[in-house]
């Protein structure tokens, strides 16, 4: 079946650190490609996403390229903050299915 | 962006008690929802996908009798955890996919979480 495969976390980090989340992904067809944000006590916010191959999605400094190629979609930013904090999910998704989630990475970002 | 409230944020119960929470789709109608739940530390674990006007569909592994689905509106959808126990104590989290303005019917929106405690 589909899968999502993250980087081992926890990733710690120094403010204005450059940041990678590495995520790849198995799956049949032309899935969707997402990374979702939980901050703590909270839900899943939606980052950023692509839906087809070399697409880049983008938010808030974020940034992660559709490579059908690698089948992977890393998350970078060029420099972290300590209110990136949190945890980062990488997700796939074909059409109306549902998602299908990577285990997550714990970032913490020290000042 | 799409909102989706969950209804309540927390809630502490005995054991046995049944505890309802609501997922609701505030700017957008809601065709179907999901729910998840989440152990401390994990990622999230789909239960069920609700499908208004029918009934759910469980993941292996769910027990439909004790985690009941209603999705009785294109903007409301329950989850009620019947006699719970302590090992139900959970972070639950629904999301809702649809369209409405801007937003796409290939993004799913989260609600905040819903914290279960059973005591």
């Amino acid at each position: 079946g589909d899968s999502v495969t993250q980087m081992e976390g926890p990733v710690t980090l120094s403010e204005e650190a450059f940041l990678t989340i590495n995520c790849t992904y198995t799956a049949t067809g032309y899935p969707s490609l997402f990374w979702y944000v939980q901050y703590p006590g909270e839900g899943l916010q939606l980052l950023l996403k692509a839906t087809k191959a070399d697409d880049k999605g983008s938010n808030k400094g974020f940034e992660a390229t559709y490579r059908k190629e690698t089948t992977s979609f890393h998350l970078e930013k060029g420099s972290v903050q300590v209110s990136d904090s949190a945890v980062y999910f990488c997700a796939l998704r074909k059409g109306a299915q549902k998602l299908v989630f990577g285990q997550g990475t714990r970032l913490t970002i020290n000042p | 962006g799409a909102v989706v409230s969950q209804h309540p944020s927390r809630v502490i119960c005995k054991s046995g008690t049944s505890v309802k929470i609501e997922c609701r789709s505030l700017d957008f109608q809601a065709t179907t929802m999901f729910w998840y739940r989440q152990f401390p530390k994990q990622s999230l674990m789909l239960m069920a996908t609700s499908n208004e006007g029918s009934k759910a569909t469980y993941e292996q592994g769910v027990e439909k009798d004790k985690f009941l689905i209603n999705h009785a509106s294109l903007t409301l959808s329950t989850l009620t955890v019947t006699s719970a126990h302590p090992e139900d104590s959970s972070f639950y989290i629904c999301s809702a996919n649809g369209a409405s303005g801007g937003s796409s019917t290939d993004t799913q929106y989260f609600g905040p979480g819903t914290r279960l405690t059973v005591l």
